[in-house]
């Protein structure tokens, strides 16, 4: 079955400092799509990263990166020098290739940067 | 990107009424289309998978006769919440499948529907 752990619930840093999120997931597919997404408080989900499966290469945009390693089945996501605008809750999610694309998604960890 | 919309954005409604919450693909035809709830705090938990002309596919645990979904044309997908009560207020959010991609998903703004 597919499943998507974020353990960390909610994490709180001070403005600059630099926070990574957690992201395991379990699949048994050997071709599938990681996601990130950002949720702020009005709900609306705001798409970060896609991430196929065999392309495993970190990703940097700007203050985000990206660490994908598929030997510990983990997607972690990294935010260098916050800022308070970096407040939501972040999801991360896996796609099945083959079933319509249905998305799994992880519990979510709300972070909070503080000024 | 493509653009998914939903409406309402907000609604609310007395116990025991039915609410219809209508999303659209704005740019494309989807031939998929999924819907999500969201309790506060809580993570996105797919309710179902929407074919255009066929019935839903629902997940284990939703009821099918308390939430009906409509999938009647390739850029409209509705859900109806039937005989809405108070456990039944949370955020709906639909997304759309793009079938010229392989991974495209496209998300709603979502509906925060409060039961009174």
């Amino acid at each position: 079955a597919q499943k998507v752990t974020q353990a960390q619930t909610e994490i709180s840093v001070v403005e600059k400092e630099d926070v990574t999120l957690d992201c395991v997931y379990e699949t048994r597919d050997t071709t599938y799509y990681l996601f990130w997404y950002k949720q702020p408080p009005s709900g609306e989900l705001v798409f970060l990263i896609r991430r196929n499966s065999f392309d495993e290469q970190n990703e940097i945009s700007g203050r985000y990166s990206w660490n994908f390693q598929k030997s510990t089945s983990s997607f972690n996501f990294t935010i260098t020098a916050s800022q308070v605008v970096d407040s939501a809750v972040y999801f991360c999610a896996l796609s099945e290739i083959y079933n319509f694309n249905k998305f799994y998604f992880g519990s979510g960890t709300k972070l909070n940067v503080k000024p | 990107g493509a653009v998914v919309s939903q409406h309402p954005s907000w609604v609310i409604c007395k116990s025991g009424t039915s609410v219809k919450i209508e999303c659209r693909s704005l740019d494309f035809q989807a031939t998929t289309m999924f819907w999500y709830r969201q309790f506060p705090k809580q993570s996105l938990m797919l309710m179902a998978t929407s074919n255009e002309g066929s019935k839903a596919t629902y997940e284990q645990g939703v009821e099918k006769d308390k939430f009906l979904i409509n999938h009647a044309s390739l850029t409209l997908s509705t859900l109806t919440v039937t005989s809405a009560h108070p456990e039944d207020s949370s955020f709906y959010i639909c997304s759309a499948r793009d079938p010229e991609s392989t991974y495209e998903q496209y998300f709603g703004p979502g509906t925060r529907l409060t039961v009174t």
